[in-house]
């Protein structure tokens, strides 16, 4: 059975940091894509950042571009998106996915907060 | 970056009632198209892929067709575990995109 199970989420202040991990089971995970999409509160779905297989490629939304880092550990079966600079708008449940014709499979999300 | 228009924004059918919701794409996404349903407090699952392919799992009342710039979502015979909140996204090209996603409640 797949899983996709998020940590490290919480309160923070803006200007803060936070990491974010995603640790997967029941699938080959060094063979697929990764990607971490956020949900503001009451809002749609955005996607935000992709990582391939082997990490040679990473793509961004422009939103986060410069501020976010998506990195990965085959060995750990562990995804990371490292938040740097944070904003009130980053407040969002941020889910983990994999990479399969879309998203098959998602995790159940970590809340980000960000207020003073 | 492309955008996905979804409509209607919300839905509000009969048990037994057939729906549709459309999506369109700002350009030809050449079927690179996928619905998620999303339940309250749940995250979003994947319903359909490649516009018109049901995931593992998914009842056969749920549809999907299209092609180009235009697709759309059907659900057959509506039941009431299918009132959630549901999402078209395309993966032709980065930034992928969602559309804004459809309310459906029962009337």
């Amino acid at each position: 059975e797949v899983q996709l199970v998020e940590s490290g989420g919480g309160l923070v202040k803006p200007g803060s940091s936070l990491k974010l991990s995603c640790v997967a089971s029941g699938f080959t995970f060094s063979s697929y894509g990764m990607h971490w999409i956020r949900q503001a509160p009451k809002k749609g779905l955005e996607w935000i950042a992709l990582i391939y297989y082997d990490s040679s490629n990473k793509y961004y939304a422009d939103s986060v571009k410069g501020r976010f880092t998506i990195s990965r550990d085959n060995s750990k079966n562990t995804l990371y998106l490292e938040m740097n600079s944070l904003r009130s708008e980053d407040t969002a449940m941020y889910y983990c996915a994999k990479d399969e014709l879309g998203f098959d499979y998602w995790g159940q999300g970590v809340m980000v907060t960000v207020s003073s | 970056d492309i955008q996905m228009t979804q409509s209607p924004a919300s839905l509000s059918a009969s048990l037994g009632e057939t729906v549709t919701i459309e999506c369109r794409a700002s350009e030809d996404i050449y079927s690179n198209l996928a619905w998620y349903q999303q339940k309250p407090g749940n995250s979003p699952q994947l319903l359909i892929y490649d516009a018109n392919s049901l995931a593992d799992g998914v009842p056969s009342r749920f549809s999907g067709s299209g092609s180009g710039t235009q697709y759309s979502l059907k659900i057959n015979s509506l039941q009431s575990e299918d009132v959630a909140s549901y999402f078209c996204q395309q993966y032709n090209n980065y930034p992928y995109t969602f559309g804004a996603g459809t309310k459906l409640e029962l009337k």
